[in-house]
């Protein structure tokens, strides 16, 4: 069965502190969303990536394919990252498999 | 940036009520999805669309849902007759194609009363 796993579902950290939020799936994706939801709802594509890694500004993700699992880390976290981390895979189709999400909350 | 839209951002109907959702897509992209997220439970696919037919659809898109790509622009999903249950967020995504990123609307929130 096609899953995707989140931990942990709930995080709170101090400004400047830095944040992994993991992600687990089962084998055969083609490739994994990172995916940051607003408290309002609206979803915000930060990463999509088969291997290696992907930094953009604060926000780093890497995959291991032969673990079948994947990070999001965010450097010198701020109150504004405040929000939920979704990891997302695509498992060989055109549809995307989500997690619970995480949700973070960062304090000044 | 070009973004996809989503109309209304809110909708109240009744119980038994047809509903159309409408989304534009990005202008050159080329593969349509919709979500959904009931209240506090994760984001589900229900369907993709691609040159003009579905693709793929969840167990969850029986035949009260349909999808429409009525002109150029936009990608419509309609709810036959509504139920309780299918209150929920919607969100529209596309991307150019099925190995590239998604690009989510900001979603309609269904409330069914």
């Amino acid at each position: 069965k096609n899953e995707v796993e989140q931990s942990p579902q709930n995080l709170t950290a101090q400004e400047g502190e830095f944040i992994t939020i993991n992600c687990s799936y089962s084998v055969g994706i083609s490739a994994l969303h990172w995916l940051q939801q607003h408290p309002g709802g609206g979803i915000v594509s930060l990463f999509m990536l088969s291997s290696g890694k992907k930094k953009h500004g604060r926000l780093i993700a890497t995959i291991n394919i032969q673990e079948k699992h994947s990070s999001l880390h965010i450097t010198a976290s701020h109150p504004r990252d405040s929000a939920v981390y979704i990891c997302a895979a695509l498992y060989n189709t055109d549809k995307l498999i989500f997690g619970t999400g995480t949700r973070l909350q960062v304090f000044p | 940036e070009p973004e996809v839209t989503q109309t209304p951002s809110h909708q109240v109907t009744q119980m038994g009520q047809e509903v159309i959702l409408r989304c534009v897509p990005i202008s050159n992209h080329l593969y349509f999805y919709w979500y959904r997220q009931i209240l506090g439970q994760k984001v589900e696919f229900l369907v993709s669309f691609y040159n003009n037919e579905i693709s793929e659809k969840s167990e969850i898109f029986d035949d009260q849902f349909s999808v429409e790509r009525p002109d150029g622009s936009n990608f419509t999903l309609k709810i036959r007759s509504t139920k309780l249950e299918d209150s929920a967020m919607y969100f529209c995504a596309s991307s150019r194609d099925s190995s590239r990123e998604q690009y989510f609307g900001p979603g309609t929130r269904l409330t069914v009363t």
